[in-house]
């Protein structure tokens, strides 16, 4: 299957910094990619539609000017925890949908200790 | 999007086949039925899916009632590795985002 890749895949900081998470599709081009978080024993929640060349669609109650997304290319998409805070402290998973087989794929993922 | 409804947890002999359910009786003729498993501490992970016909492929098969009400999903010789929370997603192709409810925790015992 197509390979959606995450980096970093496990981050500490701060209260008060800032962390930025990277999701790239690797073998194919990606107009449209998601970005989920999970909190434990949870199942994943969707945080915001990420579109390539415009401005992110964000789902209820998640914070646009805190979480950051910017999609400037068609294989990747960053996510940005402005003045993280310890209940920001998550599993935050990115996706890619593959146009040719209309299947999303998912990175790895990233847990986010904020301190 | 249609809701699924999956049994929390199953339990399943390493070696035999697990046969994992999904209800979906509020489907509509447009949408698929999506299967993902997610390992531990990991991203999911995409399985099969199919929209009215049965479907196999390397990891596993799926089979869709004719009334497209309910599905299976088999793992034919389940491994320990197979040990993760299976998720039954409907969804319109094309359309954004998939829902992601509380799935059907495996756990293949040796």
């Amino acid at each position: 299957g197509a390979v959606v890749s995450q980096h970093p895949s496990w981050v500490i900081c701060k209260s008060g910094t800032s962390v930025k998470i990277e999701c790239r599709s690797l073998d194919f081009q990606a107009t449209t990619m998601f970005w989920y978080r999970q909190f434990p024993k949870q199942s994943l929640m969707l945080m915001a539609t990420s579109n390539e060349g415009s401005k992110a669609t964000y789902e209820q109650g998640v914070e646009k000017d805190k979480f950051l997304i910017n999609h400037a290319s068609l294989t990747l998409s960053t996510l940005t925890v402005t003045s993280a805070h310890p209940e920001d402290s998550s599993f935050y998973i990115c996706s890619a949908r593959s146009g040719r087989a209309n299947i999303q794929y998912f990175g790895a993922g990233t847990r986010l200790s904020v301190l | 999007d249609a809701k699924t409804t999956q049994p929390p947890s199953m339990d399943c002999a390493e070696g035999r086949a697990a046969n994992l359910p999904c209800n979906h009786s509020t489907i509509s003729g447009n949408e698929y039925v999506y299967w993902y498993r997610q390992i531990h501490s990991q991203g999911p992970q995409y399985i099969i899916h199919g929209l009215k016909n049965n479907e196999t492929n390397e990891m596993a098969s799926l089979i869709i009632t004719e009334d497209r009400k309910s599905s299976t999903l088999i793992l034919p010789h389940a491994t320990l590795r197979d040990t993760a929370v299976y998720y039954c997603i409907v969804r319109v192709t094309g359309a954004n985002n998939l829902f992601f409810g509380t799935g059907t925790r495996l756990t293949v015992i040796p």
